[in-house]
């Protein structure tokens, strides 16, 4: 079965403390993304990933930062997570007709 | 920067009604996708439209791209609560590619039984 996973689903965490959302894909697709989802704000791109070691910035990419080494996995990195960075995020991976996504880490900094 | 303007941005409905969302922008697309999101998950693509005036039927939603490629409509016959959902359109640019979508803010459809 196609599918995008994420993990953690949930997160809880304080501020400055470094976290990792992994991102897999089994869909041996080249573009990989970022989203975060906030109320009134929509969806917004944070980086993306046209291939292995190929990484650009989206819409709002501080704070943020992004590896991919392998094609299926594409992890989102917090070095130092503050307040506004509590949001909804989403990875996804596309193929030439539609984005994929997965189902989504809710990440709550205090 | 390119946006997508949707309207409403909150819509509640009683079952059996129709309505129409509407997603439009100032800028002209390749192809503009509508994508269903419910509580707890990711977006989930409904539709791809591409050719300007195009009209794409999925059992009881219609899906309507303007011709001139810069505006798009999802119409929703006889609604149900199953439709209930956040409706979000995304756009491709010209010279972009499908991993570069450009999202609206959403619909947040409620229909009650």
């Amino acid at each position: 079965e196609a599918q995008v996973t994420q993990n953690p689903r949930y997160l809880i965490t304080v501020t400055g403390k470094k976290l990792t959302v992994t991102c897999s894909q089994n869909m041996n697709h080249e573009y990989m993304s970022w989203y975060r989802q906030d109320p009134g704000l929509g969806l917004r791109q944070i980086y993306y990933s046209m291939n292995v070691e190929v990484t650009d910035k989206g819409d709002v990419p501080e704070g943020y930062k992004v590896s991919r080494k392998e094609k299926r996995n594409f992890p989102l990195i917090l070095e130092s997570p503050s307040p506004n960075q509590t949001s909804l995020y989403f990875c996804a991976s596309s193929s030439p007709h539609q984005q994929y996504f997965g189902p989504g880490t809710r990440l709550t900094v205090t | 920067t390119q946006l997508l303007e949707q309207s409403p941005q909150f819509l509640s409905i009683q079952e059996g009604e129709n309505l129409t969302v509407y997603c439009n922008s100032s800028s002209v697309f390749s192809s503009l996708q509508w994508y269903r999101q419910e509580p707890g998950e990711g977006p989930v693509l409904l539709v791809t439209v591409v050719t300007g005036g195009e009209v794409k039927k999925l059992k009881r939603l219609t899906f309507q791209f303007g011709d001139a490629r810069k505006d798009s409509s999802l119409h929703i016959t006889a609604a149900q609560p199953g439709d209930t959902g956040l409706y979000l359109c995304a756009g491709v640019s010209y010279g972009g590619s499908q991993g570069n979508l450009i999202f609206g803010k959403g619909t947040k459809l409620s229909v009650k039984p």
